[in-house]
């Protein structure tokens, strides 16, 4: 139990168009979800907190309108990079929270 | 941002060889983590040490956690090849909701066959 998805894996995309990425806890319910950014060779850097039927709590530095975090339903999150830039490449992590966290498989994104 | 720093960065070892690794944090926690990273891959968990526990074993891991230093520390015992990966700590400190986790820099193992 206790699966995390992420949709899509990996994507490319043109700078200034806009990202959708998808986290979906399989089998449990998560009123919380957090989304990570992990540049090569680095740690994990929290972006935000999703939480269900609310705002999304950001983290300093991180942009709210260029990051748009929606946490529909307790089994789905979704981030969206808003007119990508090449400085957004990285891979996009996101954790779903049932007692502890649970990680998806992350997403690689391009912009070329 | 980050709780705290991990050493070394980079470890080099020989298949067999003992790797430790070190994490140092910042403020009061309620549990520290461990996980592992393949390169390009997810997080895996290994290991969950709570803040009134001193020492854990997992198989071939020993975490020991020292709350008056702040510290932690992994060690992974007659290393393979496959144990090649990045491994970070990481902090709960009861911030925020859902158990919000803070990483540490990481360490990039690398085990020689």
């Amino acid at each position: 139990g206790a699966v995390v998805s992420q949709h899509p894996s990996w994507v490319i995309c043109k700078s200034g168009t806009s990202v959708k990425i998808e986290c979906r806890s399989l089998d449990f319910q998560a009123t919380t979800m957090f989304w990570y950014r992990q540049f090569p060779k680095q740690s994990l850097m929290l972006m935000a907190t999703s939480n269900e039927g609310s705002k999304a709590t950001y983290e300093q530095g991180v942009e709210k309108d260029k990051f748009l975090i929606n946490h529909a339903s307790l089994t789905l999150s979704t981030l969206t990079v808003t007119s990508a830039h090449p400085e957004d490449s990285s891979f996009y992590i996101c954790s779903a929270s049932r007692q502890e966290q649970y990680f998806g498989p992350g997403t690689r994104l391009t912009v070329t | 941002s980050q709780q705290g720093e991990e050493d070394p960065q980079a470890l080099s070892i020989q298949e067999g060889e003992n790797a430790t690794m070190n994490c140092s944090y910042k403020t009061s926690i309620n549990n520290l983590q461990w996980y592992r990273q393949n390169s390009g891959r997810g997080l895996v968990h290994l290991i969950l040490i709570r803040s009134n526990e001193r020492e854990k074993h997992s198989g071939r891991l020993r975490v020991t956690l020292d709350t008056s230093k702040k510290s932690s520390s992994l060690l992974i015992t007659a290393s393979r090849a496959a144990d090649t990966a990045s491994y970070f700590c990481a902090t709960d400190a009861g911030r925020g909701a859902g158990n919000m986790l803070t990483f540490g820099g990481g360490t990039r193992l690398m085990v020689k066959p």
